[in-house]
């Protein structure tokens, strides 16, 4: 199985701050037919089922804001929240989907203000 | 726009069963693979199954298979997840989520329910 880790557990950042999360999966996520990343961000605030923010690892979802962004290839990854909102308070979850059927997701990363 | 509407949970004794259901709408449902995934309290995110747009294939993570059944009835717009011989471990929010891909694979999840909350205890 693809096992996908997540630094760092929490992070704390000052409001129009950069935070950055970062992603490792165990082995590659990167189909060589189509060279893409079979990699997605997921956003959770408090109370709320999760939220597909970005897929395929850089490809942000529509509707997201554009402070949020993807990027790495192959077993490393980052979502990076470029300015930190309030409204960005949540935990993130990156998840392979080349492995299937087995949809791993890391163990997520705790995002607040500092 | 894209619902998803779970229902069936509750508490149970272990060693019960219990039936979830997830009403789909504002899309056709036949196209699309779905899953449930679930979040034991305070923990991350488990996948737990997946099922194909037909129904023909259907995946589930290792530890839960022979316990659970996802099944789906596409005239119904409606997904299922049968979870058998229950245990404390299984307390969780059980969430049913919409897979991206409409071909024979399977991809990333777009729409994601407001989950149930199963809760076995005796």
């Amino acid at each position: 199985d693809i096992v996908m880790t997540q630094s760092p557990d929490s992070l704390a950042v000052s409001l129009g701050e950069r935070a950055t999360i970062n992603c490792k999966s165990s082995q590659s996520v990167l189909y060589s037919s189509n060279n893409k990343n079979y990699l997605a961000w997921y956003q959770q605030k408090p109370g709320q089922p999760p939220k597909l923010l970005i897929y395929w690892a850089s490809t942000r979802e529509s509707g997201v804001p554009d402070r949020f962004s993807g990027s790495g290839s192959g077993t490393d990854f980052t979502l990076t929240i470029s300015s930190l909102q309030a409204e960005d308070v949540a935990v993130y979850y990156c998840q392979q989907y080349y492995s299937t059927p087995r949809f791993t997701f890391g163990p997520g990363t705790k995002v607040d203000i500092k | 726009q894209v619902q998803l509407v779970e229902s069936g949970g509750g508490v149970v004794q272990p060693g019960r069963s219990l039936r979830l259901s997830c009403a789909a709408s504002g899309f056709t449902f036949s196209y699309y693979g779905m899953h449930w995934v679930r979040q034991a309290p305070g923990k991350g995110l488990e996948w737990v199954a997946g099922i194909q747009s037909d129904g023909s294939r259907k995946l589930y993570v290792d530890s839960l298979k022979g316990r659970f059944t996802i099944s789906r009835d596409n005239s119904k717009n409606a997904l299922y997840l049968q979870m058998n011989s229950l245990r404390a471990e299984d307390t969780a929010v059980y969430y049913c989520a919409r897979d991206n891909d409409v071909s024979d694979h399977f991809s990333y999840f777009d729409y994601w329910g407001q989950g149930t909350l199963v809760t076995v205890s005796s």
